[in-house]
């Protein structure tokens, strides 16, 4: 089963415009990641941000934590049409290294 | 530093065959972790490897088995091929240390899309 439940399940937006996409999550965690896909190929993370950060940022990303709701957001400013890809949040699970991964949002930015 | 590499990129097997995927973490990393991911399911942890020894497993049937080598590297195999295996397999590598219960940064390669016909 999946840990993380992404909302919206897909998001049309033009270049330019913001996008944000939320990520909620069952249990306690120390860390949250987020990952891109572009179709059918390899995940390329993102961003990691613990459990005792509230926000982070790289580059045109911005994440948000919070840990008493059990969720993430992670803002996308000034879209362009690259940044046309599956996006997916992940969490720790039990033993070593396991991340359970959220459903995605599929986000597509028009020229 | 080169990223994670996987091979072959694409595979096609017939139902009741085996098939062995390959993955080069990047280089220093002793972690390679492997995920299922189709569409019905999404991605769904197999298993991770860590000097050479396997440390976590989720929840696949026994014909799917891994294994890492000295240098790392790893290998993961699909015994009995079902029509339900098509799927993209995807390595990723990290250093590991993270304790149990966490993770660090992991690195994906690009993946192997399997078809099983």
């Amino acid at each position: 089963s999946q840990q993380g439940e992404e909302d919206p399940q897909a998001l049309s937006i033009q270049e330019g415009e913001n996008a944000t996409m939320n990520c909620s999550y069952k249990t306690s965690i120390n860390n949250l990641q987020w990952y891109r896909q572009n179709s059918g190929r390899g995940l390329v993370h993102l961003i990691l941000i613990r459990s005792n950060e509230r926000e982070k940022h790289s580059g045109r990303l911005r994440v948000t934590l919070d840990t008493s709701k059990k969720s993430s957001s992670l803002l996308i400013t000034a879209s362009r049409a690259a940044d046309t890809a599956s996006y997916f949040c992940a969490t720790p699970s039990t033993g070593f290294q396991k991340l359970v991964f959220g459903t995605g949002t599929r986000l597509l930015v028009s020229p | 530093k080169a990223g994670v590499t996987q091979t072959p990129r694409y595979l096609i097997k017939t139902r009741g065959q085996q098939v062995t995927l390959s993955c080069s973490p990047i280089s220093g990393h002793r972690s390679v972790s492997w995920y299922q991911q189709t569409p019905g399911q999404g991605l769904q942890f197999l298993f991770e490897y860590f000097s050479e020894t396997q440390r976590n497993k989720g929840n696949f049937p026994g014909r799917f088995s891994g294994r890492q080598f000295s240098n790392s590297r790893s290998e993961m195999n699909v015994s009995t091929l079902e029509l339900g295996d098509s799927a993209l397999y995807l390595c990723a590598s990290s250093a590991g240390l993270v304790s149990t219960g966490g993770t660090d940064t992991q690195y994906f390669g690009p993946g192997t899309r399997l078809t099983v016909l």
